[in-house]
């Protein structure tokens, strides 16, 4: 089964400061993905991309950059977070089917 | 979101019962898959569909482009079957998109 690491598992951060959340995936997926899970609201969908250098606008981009600098790794990129951005966070790979990582529990406090 | 609508959502099931799960799609789904998030917040792959029926020891799971549903049925009920279950519908341009899910408890 395809493999996808994220990291960090768990973070804490403050009001207005820099996250950044990291996805590696060994499998040699070209589309890769990152997802938001709050209560109330199931999985929605942030930035993807479909390949290196690529990244497209999901269904709730404002306030998230992504960077796609290889095959392997898709990075969510949270420039100035806010509490409103507390959340977990899922990363996915595939090519067809997708796979998911086990997820960055994120509090912004 | 409102593209896919899963019901019920929420279901307590006594072990050893049957029961269906069901998504209908607004948007022109062209393959639907299945997971399962267990209680530690894992999503576990269950199905992977293009049109038509994959069956998996208990769990069996239709995916109807047509008339733009899938459904999941889940055969003698255990408890480790508990957990949510999210239909996902791949379209468009590889975008796939979430069902709110179905929480589904199974009691002994």
């Amino acid at each position: 089964e395809a493999a996808v690491t994220q990291s960090p598992r768990n973070k804490v951060a403050v009001t207005g400061g820099k996250v950044t959340l990291s996805c590696n995936q060994t499998n040699n997926h070209n589309n890769m993905y990152w997802y938001r899970q709050d209560t109330g609201h199931g999985l929605r969908l942030i930035h993807y991309s479909y390949g290196a250098g690529s990244t497209e606008k999901g269904d709730i981009p404002d306030g998230y950059k992504a960077s796609r600098p290889s095959q392997e790794n898709f990075s969510l990129i949270l420039e100035l977070a806010t509490p409103s951005q507390t959340s977990v966070y899922f990363c996915a790979s595939g090519g067809g089917e997708v796979f998911f990582g086990k997820g960055t529990r994120l509090t912004v406090v | 979101g409102d593209q896919v609508k899963q019901s019920p959502s929420a279901l307590s099931l006594q072990e050893g019962t049957n029961s269906a799960l069901r998504c209908n799609f607004s948007i022109a789904t062209t393959t639907v898959q299945w997971f399962l998030q267990n209680p530690r917040g894992s999503l576990m792959n269950l199905f992977y569909l293009v049109p038509g029926t994959k069956e998996n020891g208990r769990l069996k799971s239709t995916f109807n482009s047509k008339e733009s549903y899938s459904t999941l049925h889940i055969r003698d009920a255990q408890l480790e079957d508990s957990g949510t279950y999210f239909c996902a519908a791949h379209y468009g341009n590889e975008k796939i998109t979430f069902g709110a899910g179905t929480k589904l408890t199974i009691k002994p």
